[in-house]
């Protein structure tokens, strides 16, 4: 089993759409999560932060349920600039990041 | 501007030939790391270096070698390169906490290495 392992895509939706990622990780001991944004041969960048409590930042939603041992990633109002691949990335111990293989998501017009 | 670079972005080489990938960040940060990237893998970690003269191997090591000599460079060295490490490598860094890595890594823009 994969230590973080995500649904590949892609996720093809329209343009307004409202989606979700979902991802889950096999060590109940990982300390924080994050999700990263790599759009095509490029390099990822930090999206955001996965907090207990949840967070939102303007149209993304992040969730996580240390129960299931999973994290969501909700897009709402969906642009065609949100289109990239979306990397569930774990923090283990020892300064071990893990990163699952990404999330394609398509949003077209 | 802060940022990570990576030289040469693209190489194409040939078996056994050794080659260097150099890394340099101009954040002053502490965590530095190598990573390749795999289609249907993702992103692993080759190497990780949390302070200068400070390294240890991540889940890909073999066939890999780092130094950390100076806290803005983390080359990459390829000893004897096969084509098993045609892959998107990715140099990336951060500040460190007492508790482990901050969450945000800043990457460099990858370097897209061909062995034949």
């Amino acid at each position: 089993r994969k230590e973080v392992e995500q649904d590949p895509g892609p996720f093809n939706v329209p343009e307004g759409a409202t989606v979700a990622f979902n991802c889950t990780y096999s060590n109940s001991a990982s300390q924080s999560f994050f999700w990263y944004r790599q759009d095509c041969r490029k390099e990822p960048k930090l999206l955001m932060s996965v907090y207990s409590s949840g967070n939102e930042d303007g149209r993304f939603t992040a969730q996580l349920n240390r129960a299931s041992q999973y994290i969501s990633l909700l897009i709402r109002d969906s642009k065609l600039s949100d289109s990239a691949t979306y990397l569930c990335v774990v923090y283990d111990w020892g300064n071990k990041l893990v990163f699952g293989a990404g999330t394609i998501l398509r949003v077209k017009s | 501007e802060a940022q990570v670079t990576q030289n040469p972005r693209y190489l194409i080489t040939v078996t056994g030939k050794k080659l260097t990938v150099t890394c340099s960040q101009n954040m002053n940060h502490e965590y530095m790391s190598w990573y390749r990237q795999d289609p249907g893998l993702g992103l692993r970690q080759i190497y990780y270096s949390m302070n200068v003269e400070v390294t240890d191997k991540g889940d890909v090591p073999e066939g890999y070698k780092v130094s950390r000599k100076e806290k803005r460079n983390f080359p990459l060295i390829l000893e004897s390169p096969s084509p098993n490490q045609t892959s998107l490598y990715f140099c990336a860094s951060s500040d460190t906490q007492t508790s482990g890595i901050t969450d945000t890594q800043y990457f460099g823009p990858g370097t897209r290495l061909t062995v034949l």
